[in-house]
């Protein structure tokens, strides 16, 4: 079983729609983060979280929000789509006392028409 | 934006060459990452360095944080065509506590 597991894995939709994406862990980490993946530019962070009701903006929040509903769960909104939001969205978590690296899911693949 | 850059974007090679690309960056970081990423998959760590100079090997992989603290390169021996995929580099700077900044990628490419 996936230690991340994202919800869904694909997503088509149209513009103006609004969009949940889901993450949720079996790890035990209190930290949990939202990264956008486009061609060429590698893996950028939109939001992040250090605990339940922590939330925390990244270098590209703009048009997105996010919930930390439990140490388990962070998701991801896109109140209303637009087309160039159309990339694979992956969420990771990690954990402060460890200091280990970031572990990542297995992403979603969203589709904005 | 960007802080890391990262080369070559993209590696064609022979399977059994030995392979290199590196990350640098004008910001201090405090730990360097290397990440490989498969098809459909999410990226999936490969090495991590924590000091300065420090030089650390996974199987075929190796890996070095530069003494400078701006850069970092990964060594890929013998290549097979498992190898193929995207290999990300990532880190830590300073400032920015656990959040990752990522280069934009090497994609390589194994040909039997």
């Amino acid at each position: 079983d996936a230690d991340v597991t994202q919800t869904p894995r694909n997503r088509i939709t149209k513009t103006g729609k609004r969009i949940m994406l889901e993450c949720s862990q079996t790890k035990g980490h209190d930290r949990m983060y939202w990264y956008r993946q486009d061609p060429g530019l590698g893996l950028r962070l939109i939001y992040y979280s250090f605990d339940v009701k922590d939330i925390n903006k990244g270098e590209i929040s703009d048009g997105y929000s996010v919930s930390r509903q439990a140490q388990a769960k962070f998701s991801l909104s896109l109140e209303s789509a637009i087309p160039n939001q159309t990339a694979l969205y992956f969420c990771a978590t990690s954990d402060a006392r460890s200091n280990q690296p970031q572990h990542f899911g297995d992403g979603t693949r969203l589709s904005i028409l | 934006g960007q802080q890391l850059n990262q080369s070559p974007q993209s590696m064609f090679i022979q399977e059994g060459e030995d392979v290199s690309m590196n990350c640098t960056s004008s910001s201090i970081f405090n730990t360097w990452l290397w990440y490989k990423q498969d098809p459909g998959e999410g990226p999936v760590l490969l090495i991590a360095l924590y000091k300065a100079g420090e030089l650390t090997s996974n199987g075929r992989l190796t890996a070095q944080f530069g003494i400078t603290r701006k850069d970092s390169f990964l060594n890929i021996s013998a290549s097979i065509p498992s190898d193929v995929g995207i290999y990300f580099c990532a880190g830590t700077r300073e400032t920015s506590g656990s959040r990752l900044t990522f280069g934009e990628g090497t994609q390589l490419t194994v040909n039997p």
